[in-house]
């Protein structure tokens, strides 16, 4: 079985520009989260997508990042503006539904300078 | 709001010497709990699952507890070796909407 794969690795960019994580996750997962873990602390939910909707953003401050899920399968997260504070892993997950196991891609290093 | 806790933050034993990490959290409504394994610069891998009817999990030197009364989990790893050198988090699912609630994790070192 494939894992969920992310891309980039790795990304640094200034602060006040625009970047975007993409995600796909393993077939038949219908649950896609999103995650950001700073430096020293767990992972912080951002987003939660069942299928193509979404069931919960508290989290995501909405000002500056979005997502989507298309066609209930790959998912993008952007940031835009960047700040400096942004700086972290952003970890994407799925599961087969929800309270299921979970399946963590390698994440995308994000460095804001 | 369901708080999970794990201490130590960090560890550092010989190689051979067994470890146990400990997790608390404070709700004790969970649907499961998650132990990952977070190598440096890369994402979470998932070592065991306990759903919330079971005690415990076994998988290899790994064995996971859990006390859902006390709001406990631990795991245990037999007979460390350096390649055991990682960050290990914990994870609860809430049963009413199932949301992760993550620890900082333990760092553990395991010195040849």
């Amino acid at each position: 079985e494939a894992g969920v794969a992310q891309s980039p690795r790795y990304k640094i960019i200034e602060k006040r520009q625009s970047v975007a994580f993409w995600c796909n996750p393993i077939s038949g997962h219908a649950t896609l989260y999103w995650y950001q873990q700073i430096l020293g602390q767990g992972p912080k939910l951002l987003i939660q997508f069942q299928n193509n909707g979404v069931v919960d953003d508290s989290q995501l401050p909405k000002d500056r990042f979005s997502a989507e899920r298309l066609k209930g399968v790959d998912s993008t997260l952007k940031i835009q503006p960047a700040k400096l504070e942004d700086s972290a892993v952003y970890l994407c997950a799925s599961s087969l539904g929800t309270g299921g196991g979970y399946t963590f891609g390698s994440g995308t290093r994000l460095t804001v300078v | 709001k369901q708080e999970v806790t794990q201490i130590p933050a960090a560890l550092s034993v010989p190689e051979g010497e067994n470890l146990v990490l400990n997790c608390s959290f404070t709700d004790s409504a969970i649907y499961n709990l998650q132990w990952f394994r977070q190598d440096p610069g890369k994402g979470l891998t998932s070592l065991l699952l306990i759903q919330s009817s079971q005690r415990e999990q076994t998988s290899g030197r790994l064995n996971a507890s859990l006390d859902k009364s006390s709001g406990r989990s631990t795991l245990y790893i037999a007979a460390s070796q350096p390649g055991d050198s990682a960050t290990y988090l914990c994870a609860s699912a809430r049963s009413n909407d199932y949301k992760l609630s993550f620890g900082a994790g333990t760092t553990v070192t395991v010195r040849a």
